[in-house]
């Protein structure tokens, strides 16, 4: 099993151009999120999907869009994006049954700069 | 919401041990995690802790858990220089199965 996996590891984007995430899991999970962590601030959601078909706001979900394409696939879309987005983008997915630890796995994240 | 606080950096000797602390404001909160990130990856869950318990331990890991004060920590017996990361704590509140995670402690270990 791959677990969690995230495409690019790495991009730099100008000021203004769009680009799309992806992140695919393969434990047969029903939740899947969007975190993106920078320095200092530890990690907060942007999006987060309960089940396939259903997507949720986050923490901090403007200048970004999400679609959950099947259940094994989330992704995250920066239509124009701004330096306030330079940040460590990471896609996590969990079981969510209700009533257990609810544990999530963590992709190896993206490193997105945007200049 | 829940909020999650924990200071920001932690230096041990190796062999020694570290403790790493954490206060949560949500006395609902029914799990509270304890993730690790090594460097350039993603979190790994390290243990977790449900409310109803008082203490957890897993081989060199204990963890506490002080309701009441809403205070939880992370013993590492015989750090070793592989614990080297950052520690993230994180709380579940009742009826949210979305955890709060708090800003990371980064445990340096040194020789």
């Amino acid at each position: 099993n791959a677990g969690v996996t995230q495409t690019p590891k790495f991009q730099v984007l100008k000021t203004g151009q769009s680009m799309t995430l992806q992140c695919a899991q393969d434990m047969n999970h029903n939740s899947m999120y969007w975190y993106r962590q920078d320095p200092g601030m530890g990690l907060r959601l942007i999006y987060y999907s309960a089940s396939e078909g259903t997507t949720d706001k986050g923490e901090v979900p403007n200048g970004y869009n999400v679609s959950r394409l099947n259940k094994r696939e989330f992704s995250l879309r920066l239509e124009s994006a701004a330096p306030s987005q330079t940040s460590v983008y990471f896609c996590a997915s969990s079981d969510h049954p209700s009533g257990s630890d609810n544990e999530q796995f963590f992709g190896p994240g993206t490193r997105l700069t945007v200049l | 919401g829940e909020d999650v606080e924990q200071s920001l950096f932690l230096s041990v000797r190796e062999g020694d041990s570290s403790v790493i602390n954490c206060t949560y404001t949500d006395s609902s909160s029914t799990y509270l995690y304890w993730y690790k990130q090594e460097p350039g990856a993603g979190l790994q869950l390290l243990t977790y802790i449900f409310s109803n318990m008082d203490m957890k331990q897993d081989q060199r890991l204990t963890v506490l858990l002080n309701k009441k004060d809403k205070h939880l920590s992370l013993r590492i017996a015989d750090t070793q220089t592989g614990d080297s990361a950052i520690y993230f704590c994180a709380g579940r509140s009742g009826g949210s199965y979305i955890p709060t995670f708090g800003r990371g402690t980064s445990l340096i270990v040194h020789p």
